[in-house]
């Protein structure tokens, strides 16, 4: 199956530095990847959408320019955690669709492994 | 507004018991309705799926679903429960083939041996 990687896979920084993950599709090509947001013990809160070769769509209340997103090929997305704080430490997750088209395509989105990011 | 409702936050079974996840969703039309699972740390595996036709699901790692457009629901089950199923549970659903997915809050499963 689909293949989604996300490196790294945990990372510590001191408050306010930025962080950079990246997220893969490793056997497929993902005109649009996901990245979520989990808090511990709740639901992935979807941050934004990434297409390639396009400006992300942000969801509402997720600061743009805190949460830098950047999707210049078909298989690598890129969140940067600019100027990061201890609130956002959390675990991010990826997930990339994968576009084989059609109106009967389930269009699946495949995750990745997730990073966990913990600022001190 | 699309929505998804999971009203157990955490159910405990003893292994070898069966087990039903409870799964509502908020959606006019037909949903793309999903499974996933996450064990701690990771990210999401997809158990299952339902796009159309047979309403009875069959998944991975023997679970299934059925869904029920009289009750908008889409309930998982599990005939006898194992330990390494002990994870969290989420269900999620799609208005249309290239929509966003909308996730519950999620079900802890816990399995007692």
């Amino acid at each position: 199956g689909a293949v989604v990687s996300q490196h790294p896979s945990w990372v510590i920084c001191k408050s306010g530095t930025s962080v950079k993950i990246e997220c893969r599709s490793l056997d497929f090509q993902a005109t649009t990847m996901f990245w979520y947001r989990q808090f511990p013990k709740q639901s992935l809160m979807l941050m934004a959408t990434s297409n390639e070769g396009s400006k992300a769509t942000y969801e509402q209340g997720v600061e743009k320019d805190k949460f830098l997103i950047n999707h210049a090929s078909l298989t690598l997305s890129t969140l940067t955690v600019t100027s990061a704080h201890p609130e956002d430490s959390s675990f991010y997750i990826c997930s990339a669709r994968v576009s084989s088209g059609g109106a009967s395509s389930y269009n699946e989105q495949f995750f990745g492994p997730g990073t966990r990011l913990t600022v001190l | 507004a699309q929505s998804v409702t999971q009203p157990d936050i955490h159910i405990t079974v003893s292994e070898g018991a069966s087990l039903e996840l409870r799964c509502n969703y908020s959606y006019g039309a037909t949903p793309y309705l999903f499974w996933y699972v996450q064990s701690p740390g990771q990210g999401l595996q997809l158990l299952l799926k339902y796009f159309s036709g047979d309403t009875l699901v069959q998944g991975i790692k023997g679970f299934e679903a059925e869904f029920k457009r009289s009750q908008s629901s889409f309930n998982l089950r599990k005939p006898s429960v194992h330990w390494s199923d002990a994870a969290e549970y989420f269900c999620a659903h799609r208005g249309s083939t290239l929509g966003r997915l909308y996730f519950g809050r999620g079900t802890q499963l816990t399995v007692w041996p």
